[in-house]
């Protein structure tokens, strides 16, 4: 089975803050995402990384940078944690065969900036 | 650009029905997968079904289906006999070859509660 792990489940962190999420993933996947999941907004991407030190940008990357040193590991980074940052964070992999290729996802992080 | 309509923020449904959780969605590109996710109160988004754009038949896992019409660009979730288990948020998802082959784009999503 595909696992994804993600650092922590909650966290709570104070504005201005440099905030750190870790995802690790089991499975040799090439590819890793990170998204955000507001109520009433769906899913967004924040970034994408197709394979280590690779990365691009989504639909949302303000506020946000990205890390892929090893190929299982894939970091989201908060430079200064703002209130409006406070959201559930998902990771996903996948491996990269085109539109059929499913992501898989960690159990997500809820961040509190305060 | 793609986009995924999800137009019933909340469903009900009494345990051992069916339910039909609605999804449209739009692209232009003729390749294209569209997804089924489930979230329960967890946390964690779980994969249920896949179709793609050149399937013939309707995707089937279990007691799930995918509704796929093409024409209409509706790709609708059936559930067969709701259990309790089934309380979730459904999230119906689209990744086309504009997006790389990467994205997934995702609808707002459907809570749907199973009761006795």
């Amino acid at each position: 089975d595909v696992k994804v792990t993600q650092s922590s489940r909650y966290l709570v962190k104070r504005t201005g803050e440099k905030v750190f999420l870790e995802c690790v993933q089991d499975m040799d996947h090439e590819n890793m995402f990170w998204y955000r999941q507001d109520p009433g907004l769906g899913l967004r991407l924040i970034y994408f990384s197709y394979d280590v030190k690779m990365k691009e940008k989504g639909d949302i990357p303000e506020g946000y940078s990205v890390s892929r040193e090893k190929k299982e590991r894939f970091s989201l980074i908060l430079e200064s944690a703002s209130t409006n940052q406070t959201s559930m964070y998902l990771c996903a992999s996948s491996i990269p065969t085109g539109v059929g290729s499913t992501q898989y996802f960690g159990p997500g992080t809820r961040l509190l900036v305060l | 650009a793609q986009k995924i309509t999800q137009t019933q923020p909340g469903m009900f449904v009494q345990e051992k029905e069916a339910v039909t959780l609605d999804c449209t969605y739009d692209t232009s590109d003729p390749s294209y997968g569209l997804f089924w996710y489930k979230q329960p109160s967890s946390g964690e988004m779980i994969f249920l079904i896949y179709q793609g754009s050149y399937d013939q038949q309707n995707a089937t896992e279990g007691r799930y289906s995918l509704n796929f019409q093409k024409a209409r660009k509706s790709a609708n979730l059936v559930i067969s006999a709701s259990q309790l288990g089934d309380s979730a948020m459904y999230f119906c998802a689209m990744r086309d070859v504009t997006g790389g082959g990467n994205k997934l784009t995702f609808g707002t999503g459907t809570q749907l509660k199973v009761e006795l």
